[in-house]
């Protein structure tokens, strides 16, 4: 099976920078992803990293270490449109490849 | 066309009731999926199809019955659920059934009640 966790909530101020850590267990480790999900929304993608190292993309930048199971998501230059939960997904080759979430983290960014 | 559409966005039933929810995508994506998911929870895997073929069901009660008529087309019929099933149900696609890259595309959600 697959644990994955995240801390379930988060509080910033605007303007500032966060990192939502992550953490899995696989047995067949194919990728992970990152998700933003606004209250009642769909997830919509953020970032995947299977390759050891950081990956930037604007104000959002996901790190991986494949040997510590480990990867976080910082965003940076916070903007309150930027509360949500971020989840952090797994593809597991030896689970059909399919992607599996963690709880997610609740990120609320206060002026 | 970048979208998965679902509809309805909102659907409220009876225990008795029989209904469907639909999803649609124009991407070419030959995966789609069926996500459960509940309030302050993450999305659950609930079925897979792979070129229109069901791959995978994660033991979901038979009350939830998948149907894939083509390739852009995924239904979830329901009947005789159970208040506990109340949830936002998220249809996702991917090119293949590795995701890629990109993982899934997933539409906004059909927001179901049993009452």
């Amino acid at each position: 099976g697959q644990n994955i966790d995240q801390p379930t909530e988060m509080t910033a101020t605007e303007g500032a920078i966060v990192q939502i850590n992550c953490t899995y267990q696989t047995s067949g480790f194919n990728g992970l992803f990152w998700y933003q999900q606004h209250a009642g929304e769909a997830p919509t993608f953020l970032s995947y990293n299977v390759l050891d190292g950081l990956e930037e993309k604007g104000r959002f930048s996901s790190f991986l270490s494949r040997s510590k199971g480990y990867s976080y998501l910082l965003l940076k230059e916070l903007q309150m449109k930027d509360s949500a939960s971020y989840l952090c997904a797994v593809r597991d080759i030896n689970n059909n490849n399919d992607m599996r979430f963690g709880a997610g983290t609740r990120l609320t960014v206060k002026p | 066309d970048t979208e998965v559409t679902q509809t309805p966005k909102h659907l409220v039933m009876g225990m008795t009731n029989k209904k469907s929810l639909k999803c649609e995508q124009h991407m070419g994506h030959r995966a789609m999926y069926w996500y459960k998911q509940k309030a302050k929870k993450p999305p659950e895997l609930m079925f897979v199809y792979s070129y229109e073929k069901l791959s995978i069901n994660e033991s979901v009660p038979s009350r939830f019955s998948p149907e894939c008529p083509n390739s852009s087309l995924l239904n979830l019929h329901l009947h005789a659920l159970q208040p506990e099933d109340s949830a936002l149900y998220l249809c996702a696609s991917s090119q293949e059934r590795t995701g890629g890259s990109y993982g899934y595309t997933f539409g906004s959600g059909t927001r179901l009640t049993v009452v």
